[in-house]
């Protein structure tokens, strides 16, 4: 079983709707919680990080935690096509130097 | 704020030849650099942690004489892909850690360099 577990999609939605990506780990001990979105052939862009369980917004984005089933969630109202990109979840341990677990990422297509 | 700066962003170049991709923290400090390497299609495979000043902590089963890490100053980290074959060419990405005002140090990423071994 692998650390991260994230859904590689792809995922196509119209222009307009609600996403919803997740992500899914096994090591309770992880502390720290990203989403970065990563365009073709570009380094990935970090988008939210939090430490803490619960919701924290951004924009048309939403990332959420919930350290107790040990599942994180990024919401994005109000998709454009400019959305279209992979999304990869990321996690760390609090005494592990930054080292960064990344799910397999998701692959979503905003069509307009 | 929190820019990182990769260069080059291609290279093309033959077999047995060595290639050094640069990584820069332009608007801050980084202690630590981090180099990836990424497949089509996959997720980002941490190669090794680099800390300015002391040796860099390669992952299991990535040869440390095949790539060479310095990090020499506190904004600037070197990987140098050694006598380069066909089965090294990929998409190399770098990270750099920064404080957050919360104590968070999120990995902040240049845009990578596509190594393509003829």
């Amino acid at each position: 079983q692998k650390e991260v577990e994230q859904d590689p999609g792809p995922l196509s939605v119209p222009e307009g709707a609600i996403v919803s990506l997740n992500c899914t780990y096994s090591n309770s001990a992880f502390q720290y919680f990203m989403w970065y979105r990563q365009y073709s052939r570009k380094g990935p862009e970090l988008l939210m990080y939090t430490y803490s369980s619960g919701n924290k917004e951004d924009g048309r984005f939403t990332a959420q935690v919930d350290k107790s089933s040990k599942y994180i969630s990024l919401f994005i109202r109000d998709s454009q096509p400019s959305d279209s990109a992979t999304y990869l979840c990321a996690m760390s341990l609090y005494n592990q130097g930054g080292k960064l677990i990344f799910g397999q990422g998701t692959e979503l297509s905003v069509k307009p | 704020g929190a820019v990182v700066s990769q260069h080059p962003s291609r290279v093309i170049c033959k077999s047995g030849t060595s290639v050094k991709i640069e990584c820069r923290s332009l608007d801050f400090q980084a202690t630590t650099m981090f180099w990836y390497r990424q497949f089509p299609k996959q997720s980002l495979m941490l190669m090794a942690t680099s800390n300015e000043g002391s040796k860099a902590t390669y992952e299991q089963g990535v040869e440390k004489d095949k790539f060479l890490i310095n990090h020499a100053s506190l904004t600037l980290s070197t990987l140098t892909v050694t006598s380069a074959h066909p089965e090294d060419s990929s998409f190399y990405i770098c990270s750099a850690r920064v404080l957050t005002g919360t104590g968070v140090r999120p990995q902040h990423f240049g845009d990578g360099t596509r190594l393509s071994i003829l």
